[in-house]
């Protein structure tokens, strides 16, 4: 699976768009980008995912660039409880349902 | 709620012991991974099992093994328990044997004395 790099820790103030960019130059055609995040003391907990076409769901947004290079997840409107550190992973669809975990990026939403 | 249970929620062990965790998954789900989540770092993956089958396995030693029975419950043995096997032992189920959505459970902390 490729390698992703995130940035260790980002803040956002509440009612704001949280951005969260993740870099993996070296993905291939068949790899998926997947999003999950872990509340402190709690399991990952699956958020989206998405091939090359931007996705939304009720809980945020993922945008893919076109060369796929790197993506942006968004959660539109940030509360306290988003909170959590957010794991970017790439892993391609044929290849069992192992995730391997980076160091990810640590949300802090303040009020 | 993912419908993905563990047991216990806690243990304390002590160096050279064996110990059993159990993972129920969640309903119409017949894949189980599990992982280890050292304090500070992201969840490693131990092994998956489908259909009672192991089917993927991280690098970790042969201490770390584990069980599928038919209900897709699932159960994780580390034998001879050292230090550095103190973690979160985190379970998580699928559909099918390969890309699909992981829903985790909240974890097992064991703690190795």
């Amino acid at each position: 699976d490729a390698k992703t790099t995130q940035p260790p820790s980002m803040d956002c103030a509440e009612g704001r768009a949280a951005n969260l960019p993740c870099n993996h130059s070296t993905i291939s055609g068949n790899e998926y980008v997947y999003w999950y995040r872990q509340i402190h003391s709690q399991g990952p907990q699956y958020i989206i995912h998405g091939l090359k076409n931007n996705e939304t769901n009720e809980m945020a947004s993922l945008i893919i660039t076109e060369d796929r290079k790197s993506s942006t997840l968004i959660l539109p409107h940030a509360t306290l409880r988003d909170t959590a550190v957010y794991y970017c992973i790439v892993r391609a669809n044929n290849a069992g349902n192992m995730l391997t975990f980076g160091g990810g990026t640590r949300l802090m939403v303040k009020p | 709620e993912t419908g993905v249970t563990q047991s216990p929620t806690h243990l304390i062990k002590t160096r050279g012991q064996q110990v059993t965790l159990r993972c129920s998954s969640q309903s119409g789900h017949n894949t189980v991974s599990w992982y280890q989540q050292a304090l500070g770092q992201g969840p490693q993956f131990i092994f998956q099992y489908y259909r009672e089958e192991e089917n993927g396995r991280g690098n970790f030693p042969p201490r770390f093994s584990g069980l599928q029975f038919p209900n897709y419950s699932s159960e994780l043995n580390v034998n001879a328990l050292e230090l550095d096997d103190s973690a979160l032992y985190l379970c998580a189920s699928s559909r099918g044997r390969a890309g699909n959505i992981q829903y985790f459970g909240a974890g097992t902390r064991l703690s190795v004395l």
